[in-house]
């Protein structure tokens, strides 16, 4: 299976702040990569599909980069209801694989 | 606008089984893959497998293939999972994502939580 580390687990950052998470994975995975929000209670939702391309509806101050095993989530000027988990999921090979989350609080 | 409506929440009995659905809405529903996921409280996503509504045909994720059995009712549009021989390491959330335009989880159902308790 393909492991997929995130980090940091958690975070804290101000309104206005520039975020970036990272997403490692054990092995290749040609930017097939995605990245979910989830706010407390509800489903994930799809910000970033493909490592670069921003889902339809989704704030342009989130971005997505990476290719190879390497790969991170910028948000630009944080803002109030961007507090939530973020997580990458790579879909290059099954079993489909989730990094553990990135929780994101505002300081 | 597609639609994933899954089933309410379940308190259920060590030992026993559940079967979960998930009625989709919006779209031809033997068009697209349904996914299922496993959250355990606070803890990250799990991929237990998918079913096609058309053919049938199911892929599962090793770690749940004795745990979970995967199945549609065309007629009614709607995607099932039963978990069997449920213990405490089954309480959790189960969603239901979609794949459409490509392999990544565009829609999602709202979750149902799952409790193992006698």
């Amino acid at each position: 299976d393909i492991r997929m580390t995130q980090s940091p687990a958690s975070l804290s950052a101000s309104l206005g702040e520039t975020v970036n998470i990272e997403c490692l994975a054990s092995e290749d995975i040609y930017s097939d990569l995605a990245w979910y929000q989830q706010k407390p209670g509800k489903s994930p939702q799809l910000l970033i599909y493909n490592a670069n391309s921003l889902q339809n509806g989704v704030p342009s101050r989130f971005s997505g980069s990476g290719s190879g095993t390497q790969y991170s989530l910028k948000i630009n000027s944080l803002q109030s209801e961007d507090v939530a988990t973020y997580f990458c999921q790579q879909y290059n090979n099954y079993p489909r694989t989730f990094g553990g989350g990135t929780k994101l609080e505002l300081k | 606008q597609v639609n994933l409506l899954q089933s309410g929440a379940a308190l259920v009995k060590p030992g026993a089984s559940v079967k979960l659905s998930c009625k989709a809405s919006g779209y031809t529903f033997t068009d697209y893959y349904i996914h299922w996921v496993k959250q355990s409280h606070g803890k990250s996503l799990e991929w237990i497998g998918y079913i096609n509504p058309n053919s049938g045909y199911t892929n599962y994720n090793e770690k749940f293939k004795s745990k979970a059995t995967l199945t549609v009712d065309k007629s009614t549009n709607t995607a099932y999972m039963e978990l069997s021989r449920l213990t405490s390491e089954d309480s959790a959330t189960y969603y239901c994502p979609l794949t459409t335009v490509g392999y990544y989880f565009d829609y999602w159902g709202q979750g149902v939580m799952v409790t193992v308790s006698s």
